[in-house]
């Protein structure tokens, strides 16, 4: 069964640390790896797509890796903010059809 | 441009009733996704259009669940006979193009029903 994994569930940093949010998937034969953020009561936000080719992005303070063999993708976030504050999916294209399949999320807290 | 708009934003439902939500689409977007993301989970995928055609329905949980595109751009999720175990919210999002591992699905901001 393809599923995908984050860890940890919840994290509480101080503002202005440096942060990792992981992602695991059971199926290295992915397309693409898709981050998002998820404000309360909202939708989701895309922030960074990978395609299965490509091994970083970047945006602004955020960088996704993605390391295939291993089925692991990586969110860093350098020198957080409150703002950053927020649930952050992990979701993964294992068809090539755009069905995406979601991690459970982390919830971040940046305190000030 | 206008993103992707639901409609309603909160659905409360008695147990039994039928609803039906909506989703409007990013203009020009063939792709269509609908979610189901229950309180502290992540989305799970119900359904998949692309243009009017639904080419999986594989992630509906049940035969009261039913979609539709039939003008391959706003699409209805109705649920029939509604049960508690369908409160969550609905997301639906749109893609750009026929080649879905090169663009980014935009989300709206879901539907929350609620049924008593």
């Amino acid at each position: 069964k393809q599923e995908v994994t984050q860890i940890p569930a919840a994290l509480s940093v101080p503002e202005g640390e440096n942060l990792v949010l992981n992602c695991s998937f059971t199926d290295s034969a992915i397309y693409n790896l898709q981050w998002f953020r998820q404000d309360p009561g909202k939708g989701l936000t895309s922030l960074l797509l990978i395609q299965s080719s490509q091994r970083e992005q970047t945006s602004g303070r955020l960088n996704a890796s993605l390391d295939k063999s291993s089925g692991r993708s990586t969110l860093y976030i350098a020198a957080s903010q409150p703002g950053d504050s927020a649930t952050y999916l992990c979701a993964v294209d294992f068809s090539n059809t755009g069905k995406l399949i979601f991690g459970q999320g982390t919830t971040l807290q940046v305190k000030p | 441009g206008a993103g992707v708009s639901q409609s309603p934003r909160y659905k409360v439902a008695k147990r039994g009733q039928d609803v039906a939500l909506r989703c409007d689409p990013i203009s020009g977007h063939v792709s269509l996704f609908w979610y189901q993301q229950a309180l502290g989970q992540g989305p799970e995928f119900l359904t998949y259009f692309q243009n009017e055609a639904q080419l999986d329905k594989s992630g509906l949980p049940s035969d009261r669940f039913f979609a539709e595109r039939p003008e391959g751009s706003v699409s209805t999720l109705k649920i029939q006979r509604t049960q508690q175990e369908d409160s969550a919210v609905y997301l639906c999002a749109s893609s750009q193009l026929r080649e879905l591992s090169s663009y980014e699905q935009y989300f709206g901001p879901g539907t929350r029903l609620t049924v008593t």
